[in-house]
């Protein structure tokens, strides 16, 4: 079945720095969106897109539908930042599939 | 606008017991979908409603596991005779059910099963 493939599954980083999460997929999917986990447990929605680059404010991310990836890039990192990062891609219909998470460690 | 309301936040079950989540989207939102997350397994698609109509509940495990929208108020995930395998955070989402479109998460309801 449709597979999304999530790396890196932890990430340490430390305040000021920055890095990349990517999310690879097995086919061709129409949209993409990423989530943060909350500390209270909840998805909270990052970016969706259906095709190039969204930015909100140290946050990036863009959507390669034809080369089958999407990446989440963030700079200037902080501790709030901390956190398991999802990405989910569908081919068009209602169903998602969600990349196995990255947990992000952000330290002084 | 209060997002996605999931109740209980918490619940804990005995084995053999049942329990029922509830989930009310966003108001004026269409389609309702409900996932499971589990360390194991990840976050996993249940089932999924447009217009309180079941469109699509190939994710439910096949014995004990049954959703409803009676209105489009709410959506309900009931599990019957609860196992310890059960336990898991469930996810309920909804959207505009324009084709491909955001889907606003609700904080889950932990449900832990002894």
């Amino acid at each position: 079945g449709d597979q999304v493939e999530q790396s890196p599954s932890a990430l340490s980083l430390h305040e000021g720095t920055g890095s990349a999460l990517r999310c690879n997929f097995t086919t061709t999917m129409r949209a993409v969106q990423w989530f943060r986990k909350n500390s209270r447990g909840s998805l909270i929605n990052l970016f969706y897109l259906a095709s190039g680059t969204k930015e909100n404010g140290r946050l990036k991310s863009a959507f390669d539908s034809k080369e089958r990836y999407s990446t989440l890039h963030i700079r200037d990192a902080q501790l709030e930042d901390s956190g398991t990062y999802f990405c989910a891609a569908g081919t068009g219909g209602y169903k998602v599939v969600f990349g196995s998470g990255t947990r992000l460690l952000v330290s002084p | 606008n209060a997002g996605v309301i999931q109740t209980p936040r918490h619940k804990v079950t005995g084995k053999g017991q049942e329990a029922t989540l509830w989930c009310e989207p966003i108001s004026g939102h269409s389609a309702v979908f409900w996932y499971r997350q589990t360390i194991v397994q990840g976050l996993e698609f249940l089932t999924y409603f447009r217009n309180q109509a079941p469109i699509d509940d190939s994710g439910m495990p096949k014995e004990r596991f049954s959703a409803q929208m009676p209105n489009q108020s709410h959506s309900t995930l009931k599990i019957q005779s609860t196992q310890p395998q059960d336990s898991a955070v469930y996810l309920c989402a909804s959207s505009s059910g324009l084709g491909v479109d955001t889907q606003y998460f609700g904080p889950g309801t932990r449900l832990l099963v002894l």
